[in-house]
């Protein structure tokens, strides 16, 4: 069974430009969860969706922002990008079942976004 | 903000000591959740937690859940170099699907 894939894995961008990430969950998982990484924040909860609807929302601006497809494939956007926002980017999918919460969460290896 | 802090934030210790990473909430949890994270690689499950008070073992590491639902521990026993990484711990609040993250612990292990 295939992992978590996320693309791309590197990405050198300018202030100001915007950027699309790329998720492909595990075959069969309908929750997608965004993070992001930093090595003095830890891992900072973006958003969740679950049948392409995001079902709850972390503490960012709204200049992120996310969607998903009817096949569970899900982007995350970042408009107007800041140094600020260079991190690891990390996707997690999960079986989550509507009201069934004890399931763990599978990560992709990130995508690693520098902001110049 | 970070809604579980996770103590400490960095340890290093010697091949064969043990080691003890800590995970508090405010709030009751309905899970619990362990991951571990190997340097340039990506968080990992270790294992999950539900019910108060409950403790799992796997080899050289025990995981224990709190009574009141509140805290965690994760306890490796002899540590390797081969324990190397960032252990995190993440929870589900009041219901919620959104899996909030401890800021993670930094093993480091001198062999």
């Amino acid at each position: 069974k295939a992992g978590v894939t996320q693309t791309p894995r590197y990405l050198i961008k300018t202030r100001g430009q915007q950027v699309t990430l790329s998720c492909s969950p595990i075959s069969g998982h309908r929750s997608v969860s965004w993070y992001q990484q930093t090595p003095g924040q830890g891992l900072q909860f973006l958003f969740e969706y679950f049948s392409e609807t995001q079902r709850n929302k972390g503490n960012f601006p709204g200049r992120f922002s996310g969607r998903q497809f009817s096949n569970s494939r899900s982007e995350m956007n970042v408009s107007t990008l800041e140094l600020g926002d260079s991190a690891l980017y990390l996707c997690a999918s999960s079986l989550a079942k509507a009201g069934y919460l004890n399931t763990e969460a599978f990560f992709g290896q990130g995508t690693r976004l520098t902001v110049v | 903000g970070q809604q579980v802090m996770q103590i400490p934030q960095y340890q290093h210790v010697q091949e064969g000591e043990d080691f003890t990473t800590y995970c508090n909430s405010s709030t009751t949890l309905s899970n619990i959740q362990w991951y571990k994270q190997r340097p340039g690689g990506h968080p990992v499950f270790l294992i999950q937690l539900v019910k108060s008070g409950e403790v799992k073992k796997q080899k050289r590491l025990t995981f224990q859940f709190g009574e009141a639902k509140k805290n965690s521990s994760l306890h490796i026993t002899a540590t390797q170099t081969t324990d190397v990484g960032t252990y995190f711990c993440a929870g589900h609040k009041g219901g919620s699907e959104k899996l909030v993250f401890g800021k993670g612990t930094k093993l480091t292990v001198n062999p």
